[in-house]
């Protein structure tokens, strides 16, 4: 089974920071990768899909690289309604979320 | 627009079967990949299953020996049955379409299990 760590678990950011996010595979998923955001009593939202492609709708301050099994996702300025958690969720053989980064307001 | 809607009961007592229907509006079931996931409380995400019309269904290996995902196109559902409950499997379940740049998922529904 492919294992997706994701780090950090946590962290304490400003408007207006440039935060990044980090999901590594166990093993290679090509760019099987994609982004989600999650708010209290919400469902998960799709921000980027195939590593880097951004959903439609989604502010491009997001933004997502990496391939293989090092993967980021990158908010240049942080905005008070992005503060959420975040997965990461590997497709390449079968489905694995990362453990989730809860980005709180400094 | 598509919207998905899960359905079932609230609470499953120990032991017993876990049934849920993700009703599809504005939309059809016979493309894209659908699948199941759920979130215990306070917990993340945890993937259970898919179903896509050209290669069926796959499953969690973790839950594989007590999951059944199937659909109904006649009714519009897609559904998850899910045996031997335990404390374990009290989540919010969400039903979801994904395929290319698209993506959908439902409210979400939580189900407790409990005696």
């Amino acid at each position: 089974d492919i294992q997706m760590t994701q780090s950090p678990s946590s962290l304490s950011a400003s408007v207006g920071d440039r935060v990044t996010i980090s999901c590594r595979a166990s093993q290679d998923i090509r760019n099987d990768l994609a982004w989600y955001q999650q708010k209290p009593g919400t469902a998960p939202k799709r921000l980027i899909y195939g590593t880097s492609n951004l959903q439609r709708g989604v502010p491009s301050r997001f933004s997502g690289s990496g391939s293989g099994t090092e993967f980021t996702l990158t908010i240049s300025s942080l905005q008070p309604e992005d503060f959420a958690t975040y997965y990461c969720l590997q497709h390449r053989e079968h489905l694995t979320f990362g453990g989730g980064t809860t980005v709180e307001i400094k | 627009q598509a919207h998905l809607q899960e359905s079932g009961p609230g609470v499953v007592k120990p032991s017993e079967t876990l049934s849920l229907n993700c009703t599809v509006s504005g939309g059809s079931l016979s493309s894209q990949y659908w699948r199941w996931i759920r979130q215990p409380p306070g917990k993340g995400l945890e993937w259970i299953g898919n179903f896509y019309y050209s290669t069926g269904t796959t499953y969690n290996p973790s839950l594989r020996h007590r999951v059944t995902i199937s659909v109904d196109k006649s009714r519009n559902q897609f559904s998850l049955k899910l045996t031997s409950v335990t404390a374990a499997d009290t989540a919010v379940y969400y039903c979801v379409r994904e395929f290319g740049f698209s993506s959908l998922w439902g409210q979400g529904t939580m189900v407790t299990v409990s005696s």
